[in-house]
């Protein structure tokens, strides 16, 4: 069975600077893919990036970005210039076909 | 559109109560699941559908009774709730069940409390 880690359970940031979340992940199979969700004090959960593990290059979305190391199984997400909004608890994912795994989470606290 | 639609936002329940978390979706997705959350354990999924009338189970499927009649509606029951199943409860769908591409898209979340 896959899983998922997040050995970080609550990190915090000075706002306007980086921060950076890990995840890593177990699976025999090659062809996946990873995401990190958002969910602020809402509950709403919010998608934040997607990689495809057959891409070596990372994904960025602004503000966002991977570093994705297949042969560690390693998927951590750096927000740079972080803001008061990024504060929530993010979730890593792993996924083959719709079913996603998630790791158990990191509460993210920006301080001003 | 509304997107994924979970009713209701909260509930309270004596051990023993039956209820149906009701899940509606209007963008003709395939894929539909039921997820729970509990501190410090992530999301983990109950029960999903690949289709009307196809269903499967999850991780932690016990206690729980899904059906899919429709391809909009994906109910989630508990014919006798204790309090082990109190938590948060995600549904989610996706466009396509054979494309992990497919981003699901999560409703806003039941509350459930089992007393």
């Amino acid at each position: 069975a896959q899983t998922v880690t997040q050995s970080q359970p609550e990190m915090s940031v000075q706002e306007a600077e980086t921060v950076t979340l890990s995840c890593t992940y177990d699976t025999s199979e090659s062809d996946y893919y990873l995401f990190w969700y958002k969910q602020p004090p809402s509950r709403q959960m919010i998608l934040v990036i997607r990689q495809e593990a057959y891409k070596q290059q990372n994904a960025t979305e602004n503000r966002f970005s991977v570093n994705f190391q297949k042969a560690a199984k390693s998927f951590s997400l750096k927000i740079s210039d972080s803001q008061l909004g990024d504060a929530a608890m993010y979730f890593c994912a792993w996924a083959s076909g719709s079913r996603l795994t998630f790791g158990e989470g990191t509460q993210l606290t920006v301080n001003p | 559109n509304a997107g994924v639609t979970q009713t209701p936002k909260f509930q309270v329940l004596k051990t023993g109560q039956s209820m149906t978390l009701q899940c509606a979706q209007d963008m003709n997705h395939e894929y539909m699941s039921w997820y729970r959350q509990d501190p410090g354990m992530g999301l983990r999924l109950i029960h999903y559908s690949v289709g009307a009338g196809i269903t499967d189970q999850g991780e932690v499927p016990n206690g729980y009774n899904v059906s899919r009649s429709t391809t909009e509606d994906f109910p989630l029951r508990l014919l006798s709730a204790a309090p082990s199943q109190t938590s948060v409860y995600f549904c989610a769908s996706s466009y396509d069940r054979r494309s992990g591409a497919n981003v699901l898209t999560f409703g806003a979340g039941s509350r459930l409390t089992v007393l």
